[in-house]
């Protein structure tokens, strides 16, 4: 299996443009996990789907961000409008039981 | 919250030094799992735990969950360059949610 699957792997745009992030979860896993990793602020959880279901989004800053997964091997997410304080590394995961598989992560920069 | 104390945040070591790192709460976890992050990649799974008291090994690596379901640690023998990198212990409770420690970034100087 190739694991999980991100892209883009590094993007930079500027303020209030629309962002998107992909991701191609680990095949046959149930569970798929968005988090974002600062320095500030560690890795932290944005949202998490179950059956392509959205579980918990407590973890979302604010309204401009955005997640969906219309079928089992895709999700995004979905910054509108970016601001600079977005930037960071957002690393998308995915499980079928406890263990968590992360992909290789992409890095955004806001300008 | 649930939180997660990781020690030590940095460790500097000579290539062939053992090297321990824990992770305390003061929540109960029903699983530990411990990752390593490589610079511009994401974090990989190294150990898993289940039971309280378990104690597994993974090369080089062994991992052990506290009896009292509130600690975790991580043991490298022999230290490598290649162990170079941050190590996040993270721990679960009920669901599939993952609480992260902040880390343990350790150099190996050869």
């Amino acid at each position: 299996d190739a694991g999980v699957i991100q892209s883009p792997r590094h993007e930079v745009t500027e303020m209030g443009q629309e962002v998107t992030l992909r991701c191609k979860p680990i095949s046959g896993h149930d569970y798929l996990f968005w988090y974002r990793q600062t320095m500030m602020r560690g890795l932290e959880l944005l949202i998490y789907f179950n059956n392509n279901v959205p579980i918990d989004d407590s973890g979302m800053p604010e309204d401009r961000f955005s997640a969906k997964m219309p079928n089992a091997s895709f999700s995004t997410l979905k910054i509108q409008p970016s601001e600079p304080r977005d930037s960071a590394v957002y690393f998308c995961a995915s499980s079928y039981s406890h263990e968590q598989y992360f992909g290789p992560g992409t890095r955004l920069t806001v300008t | 919250g649930q939180q997660l104390n990781q020690s030590p945040q940095s460790m500097f070591i000579q290539e062939g030094e053992d090297v321990s790192m824990n992770c305390t709460s003061s929540s109960i976890f029903n699983t530990w799992l411990w990752y390593k992050q490589d610079p511009g990649e994401g974090p990989v799974l190294l150990i898993a735990l289940y039971k309280a008291g378990e104690l597994t090994s993974n090369g080089r690596l062994t991992a052990q969950f506290g009896i009292t379901r509130k600690d975790s640690f991580l043991n490298i023998s022999a230290s490598i360059p290649s162990d170079v990198g941050i190590y996040f212990c993270a721990g679960q409770t009920s669901g599939s949610r993952l609480t992260f420690g902040e880390g343990t970034q350790l150099t190996v100087n050869p």
